[in-house]
Order: structure tokens, then sequence, then C-alpha cells
């Protein structure tokens, strides 16, 4: 089975702090994708990656970067941590041309913000 | 920019109804169309829908996509409690990266 691994499944960190969220997979995916998710507003993709050291931004990059040195690891970063990044993170990764299967999620990164 | 709209936003049946999940989308370079399940933790995989009503069934669970009015349905008969969860639709573009979801659809099944 595929698996997703994000590092932590629970953050508390304070405002102006630099934050990693890390995740992992394990399936040689090519795409690798970080969401947000917040009720009301379902998932809003921040950046996606579809190879190594390549990013696209996504709905909204703004507070966030990304770093893929290496195909299984993409790494998201708040580069100054503020109290409206409080959310839960989702990492996702897929097979470049799908193929019938959907993205495989991680479990999720709670991160709060104080 | 590409938009995803799931209906309804909640929903509340008894154990036993049949209930229908609507997406609409409006997106360029359309490729296909995905419904993920969520419960507590992670969304896992459902159906992707690629070509125009081809209906894609998993044991209760079933879905269809009409390419010319833009929307799918995720059709779900004898509901159990189980099934209580997020309901998400997304959609991939034509490059195959780009990944937009919906806000996703509430289901709670009563007993």
């Amino acid at each position: 089975d595929v698996k997703v691994t994000q590092s932590s499944r629970y953050l508390v960190k304070r405002t102006g702090e630099k934050v990693f969220l890390e995740c992992v997979q394990d399936m040689d995916h090519e795409n690798m994708f970080w969401y947000r998710q917040d009720p009301g507003l379902g998932l809003r993709l921040i950046y996606f990656s579809y190879d190594v050291k390549m990013k696209e931004k996504g709905d909204i990059p703004e507070g966030y970067s990304v770093s893929r040195e290496k195909k299984e690891r993409f790494s998201l970063i708040l580069e100054s941590a503020s109290t409206n990044q409080t959310s839960m993170y989702l990492c996702a990764s897929s097979i470049r041309h799908w193929r019938g299967r959907g993205a495989f999620f991680g479990q999720g990164t709670r991160l709060t913000v104080v | 920019e590409d938009k995803v709209v799931q209906s309804p936003l909640s929903l509340v049946v008894h154990e036993g109804d049949t209930v229908t999940l609507n997406c609409s989308y409006e997106v360029t370079n359309f490729r296909s169309l995905l419904w993920y399940k969520q419960e507590k933790k992670a969304p896992t995989f459902l159906f992707m829908l690629t070509s125009s009503g081809i209906e894609k069934k998993s044991g209760r669970l079933s879905s269809i996509l009409d390419k010319k009015e833009l929307f799918s349905i995720l059709n779900i008969t004898a509901t159990q409690t189980g099934d209580s969860a997020i309901y998400l639709c997304a959609v991939i573009n034509n490059a195959g990266n780009m990944l937009t979801f919906g806000g996703g659809t509430r289901l709670m099944v009563k007993p």
C-alpha cells in the first residue's frame, strides 16, 4: 500500500516562529501536494511539485514556501508563523499521469499558532 | 480560476435512506474527477471518473460524470452510520499536476 507520512500529527508554535512540515511518500510518486483544510472552505492547494526541485504555486501560497530536494520528500515551510495559519495541513502524492488512481493523503498535521 | 462546487453543504439522513451528493465544476483543461471520503483523518479515494456517462460502482456507492453539463453525482444507497463523513470532490487538470477540491459535503447518518 502507498504510504504518505507526515512528520507530526499535532504541532503548537508561537507567532513568528519558522515552522517545517515534512511529508514523505514511499511509492516513487512524481506529484506531491500540500493543502490546508479549514471548516467550510474545504481543501485549498498551497503548493505542488511534479518533480524534484520543481514547484508551482497553488491557490493560497502567501506566507508559505516549499522544498523538494528528493523525490520522496516534500517540505512545507512557514517562514514566520501567524495565527491565521492555524489549520489542518494535508500532504498528498500521486503518480504523474494518475492512470485511474487518486492522490494518496497523509494523516494530516494539525498546526496551532499561538 | 478553476472552481469546484459541492452541494449540499451538509446532509442528515437516517439509516437505510439513499443520498445523492452533487459536484459541479468550471475547470479549464479538465482531465478527470475524483471522489474522496474523509472521516477523522486523511481523505480516502473512492472513484476516478474520466469518461462521461459511465457509472462506477463500489458496493452501495456509485458515481457518474456528465462532461457536457460539467457535474458529477455520488449516490449512496441503504446508508449506514459508517457512511457518516465528509465527501470531497476534486478535479484534475489536463497536465495532471493540479488537483482542485470542492468544499465538501458533510453527511451524517443517524441510526
